[in-house]
């Protein structure tokens, strides 16, 4: 069973919209991270908050982290088109070095 | 400095055929990790290995053999083929207490 859980699915704006996705997960972390896929690509890393961190900031994009909900949202702001890709949250199982990634949330950016 | 490599790109198996994916990276990683993806689905974790010499399993190990022989390389093994083992193969590496990932470009594997 997969750790973490992104919502929506799928997530269509405009571009210079903002966007948010979430992500849910079950046990106690250490810390989380979000990636990034381009179609059919590797996974880009693009931050990682800790479990003593609330929020955290990079260029566009703030994630938050709620520890007593299990919960982050990412939030990515004045959204261009070559944001278009799919956004996973990856949670370490803590005390071990696994890693579980959620199913994704699938964001398209039009022009 | 290419980071993480996959070798090879695409392959085409038959049910009960076996083969290596090899996976390398010039960045002296300490741990390494195989995952899989299915479409509309996220990654799920296979084996991974926290140093040269050691393995462990993760979410999805069954079918799957690894080895670390040499810190720069972890080889994922499928002995006898499946259908179900139809994926794209993720190879990703980080550095000690670092946590963020690298990930190569995928080796797409159908079995038929």
């Amino acid at each position: 069973s997969q750790q973490g859980e992104e919502d929506p699915q799928a997530l269509s704006i405009q571009e210079g919209e903002n966007a948010t996705m979430n992500c849910s997960y079950k046990t106690s972390i250490n810390n989380l991270q979000w990636y990034r896929q381009n179609s059919g690509r590797g996974l880009v890393h693009l931050i990682l908050i800790r479990s003593n961190e609330r929020e955290k900031h990079s260029g566009r994009l703030r994630v938050t982290l709620d520890t007593s909900k299990k919960s982050s949202s990412l939030l990515i702001t004045a959204s261009r088109a070559a944001d278009t890709a799919s956004y996973f949250c990856a949670t370490d199982i803590s005390g071990t070095y696994k890693y579980i990634f959620g199913t994704g949330t699938r964001l398209k950016v039009l022009a | 400095n290419a980071g993480v490599t996959q070798t090879p790109k695409f392959r085409v198996l038959k049910t009960g055929q076996s083969m290596t994916l090899l996976c390398a990276q010039d960045m002296n990683h300490e741990y390494m990790y195989w995952y899989r993806q299915d479409p509309g689905m996220g990654l799920r974790l296979i084996h991974y290995s926290v140093g040269e010499g050691t393995t462990a399993k993760g979410e999805v190990p069954d079918g799957y053999n690894v080895s670390r022989l040499k810190k720069q390389n972890f080889l994922l093994g499928l002995e006898s083929a499946a259908p179900s083992q139809t994926s794209v193969y993720f190879c990703a590496s980080a550095g000690f207490e670092s946590y963020e990932q690298y990930f190569g470009p995928g080796t797409r594997l159908t079995v038929t």
